[in-house]
Parts: structure tokens; sequence; C-alpha cells
């Protein structure tokens, strides 16, 4: 079945950059998604990439994709008090529908 | 569009009673989702429709659960009878396609004492 793997817990200092990264097990992963949480609230879709895609960029963001070794990293540049929040990877794979999402990362930024 | 909205966004119920969630997914997408989030747990998934019908319930823990789809615009998740350990946030979400990203709602958090 699907497996998907996140570290538990960053911590930066606001204005560095955050790495959050992400392993999973599942080779015909079609979709991997990057979602925020914060407290109290639902998930929030942040990004997503294709497996055909080796990286993408949206502003403050940019995923990596390393389909060979199936690890995702999400780059969050300028890191703010405001990302503090518990990330989520996700996959999506051609025959089951729904996401498998991974056991989340909090971030948390020092000001 | 207003996304997906769940109601209520808090309920708590003793043990033994039956309790409902509900669920509006966004107008147009046909795959819903129901998830439940614990810390133990993370986030798993219950059980997901398509075009109203389910396709995948393996993720259902019991027979006190059960999911309904009767239209497009509406789904509800009922525990019958309620137990501590169900307490838990749930969440539905919606998708267009079975290929796009999930939107998530609030979430309902249940606390069963």
């Amino acid at each position: 079945g699907e497996d998907v793997e996140q570290s538990l817990f960053l911590s930066v200092r606001e204005g560095d950059s955050s790495v959050i990264n992400c392993t999973y097990t599942d080779s015909s992963s079609t979709y991997l998604y990057w979602y925020k949480q914060e407290p109290g609230a639902g998930l929030q879709l942040l990004t997503y990439i294709f497996s055909n895609m080796d990286m993408k960029q949206d502003q403050r963001l940019t995923v990596l994709l390393n389909k060979k070794d199936k690890h995702l990293s999400l780059r969050i540049a300028d890191t703010q008090t405001g990302d503090s929040a518990i990330y989520f990877c996700a996959e999506r794979d051609t025959g089951r529908r729904a996401l498998t999402f991974g056991s989340g990362t909090r971030l948390q930024v020092q000001p | 569009d207003a996304g997906v909205i769940q109601s209520p966004r808090h309920e708590v119920t003793e043990m033994g009673q039956e309790v409902t969630l509900r669920c509006k997914p966004i107008s147009g997408h046909d795959y819903l989702f129901w998830y439940r989030q614990t810390m133990m747990r993370g986030l798993e998934l219950l059980i997901y429709f398509n075009n109203n019908v389910p396709i995948d319930d393996s993720g259902m823990p019991e027979d006190r659960f059960s999911a309904k789809m009767p239209n497009a615009s509406f789904s509800t998740l009922k525990i019958q009878p309620s137990e501590p350990r169900d307490s838990a946030v749930y969440f539905c979400a919606s998708s267009l396609g079975g290929g796009t990203a999930a939107f998530f709602g609030q979430g309902t958090r249940l606390t069963v004492v």
C-alpha cells in the first residue's frame, strides 16, 4: 500500500528558508501535494506537482521532486511567523482517487 | 464559491448517542471524501464517493460508521452508537475529477464523553 513519511518538526528563524521533506513509496503516484494546516482549521492547499515535473515555483514556495528516490521537498523562502503551521505532504496515484497523507511536519518560526 | 461547508463545527455527545456530521461539497465537484484526524493516527481516509456513489469504504472503522450521499450537494457521516474513541476531527473534502487537488472543509471536532 501507499506510505508517505515526513519528519515531525522543524524550527527556523524568521527570514531564513525552510525546507520540509517527504518520502513516498507508491511509484505510480501521479500528483503530489503540499497542504498547510493552522490550529483549529482545515487543510489549505498550498501547491502541487505532477509526477513528470521535477520542480515547480510559486512565489515563495519551491517544490522539488526526485522521482527516482521518491523524495519531495517544499522550500519556503523568507519564512515568516505566519508560516508557522503543520505542513502535510500527500500523494494521489492513478488507481486510487483519494489522497494519502503523511503525518505532517510542524514548522515553528522563531522571531 | 463558499468552499466545502461542514456542520456542526463542534459536537459534544455522550457515549451511546447517535452523531450525524454533514457536508456540502463545492458545487460541480464529483468526488467527495471523508477523513478523520487524530493525534495518534494522523489523517485517515474513511470513505469516498464519485458521482454520489460510494467507491471505497475500506477505511470505515466498523459497522457503527455509515455514510451517505443522497445528492451531489450533500453528504452525511453517521456514528451510531458513538464511543469515546471516536473523538477526533472529521474532515470532508471534494475535488473535480480524479486527478486534481481536494479542497477541505473546516472540519467537525467531535468529542464523545
